[in-house]
């Protein structure tokens, strides 16, 4: 257990629908990342928050969007899904900067 | 940007046998080169890492090497037991405010009892 927890575990939804992922990263991590694995694409970092701020961004679409709350834990909000986002989300967190960044359990999304 | 080159992909060693996974990165100023196992319906699981002031270091049968010059690290499992089977990734981020990691396509070790 990395003491990343992510909710839900699995999501199954239509197109052209919004969801929401939650994220609560180990105590004491301030940064937060998200990643994206499908089986085309591999393990693709999408965004990186630390302490409420963006701080960097990866290959994440503009229909895509994530924030960090001040109790630090993370959503990542996607709008007007398509089939191609169906993937396995997962949420890692570090300290702070090029630290080991341990990862959640994931969230298995399903657009229909 | 960064670009992670991992090989082989699928890797098939008798037990008690050593394994080793080869990756390659682009950018120079990469300087943190994590290696993750992940086991079929869980996350990604750090199982060492290594930093470019670093050519070489070892956790029991797990070791990583590598060389900067070259732009190469590789991954080393000895005497391999069945559950060291699972997609292992390498990955390469060079910090300084993009911290986010760059995967290699993974490597699927299967262990033969």
């Amino acid at each position: 257990d990395s003491g990343v927890t992510q909710t839900p575990k699995h999501l199954i939804t239509a197109t052209g629908q919004r969801v929401t992922l939650r994220c609560s990263p180990r105590s004491g991590d301030l940064s937060v990342y998200w990643y994206q694995q499908s089986l085309d694409q591999g393990l693709q970092f999408l965004i990186q928050y630390y302490n409420g701020e963006e701080r960097a961004k990866g290959n994440i679409l503009e229909r895509f969007s994530a924030q960090q709350f001040p109790d630090l834990h993370s959503e990542l909000n996607l709008s007007s899904l398509e089939l191609g986002d169906s993937a396995l989300y997962f949420c890692a967190s570090s300290v702070g900067g090029v630290d080991t960044q341990y990862f959640g359990p994931g969230t298995r999304l399903t657009v229909l | 940007g960064e670009n992670v080159e991992q090989h082989p992909s699928t890797l098939s060693v008798q037990e008690g046998d050593s394994a080793v996974i080869k990756c390659t990165y682009s950018d120079s100023a990469s300087n943190y080169f994590p290696w993750y196992k992940q086991e079929l319906g869980k996350g990604p699981q750090l199982i060492i890492d290594i930093r470019s002031n670093v050519g070489e270091k070892k956790d029991q049968r797990i070791a990583v090497t590598l060389n900067k010059t070259a732009k190469h690290f590789s991954l080393h499992i000895t005497e391999t037991q069945p559950e060291d089977s699972a997609v292992y990734f390498c990955a390469a981020t060079a910090g300084g405010g993009a911290d986010g990691l760059t995967f290699g396509k993974g490597t699927h070790l299967i262990i033969q009892p």
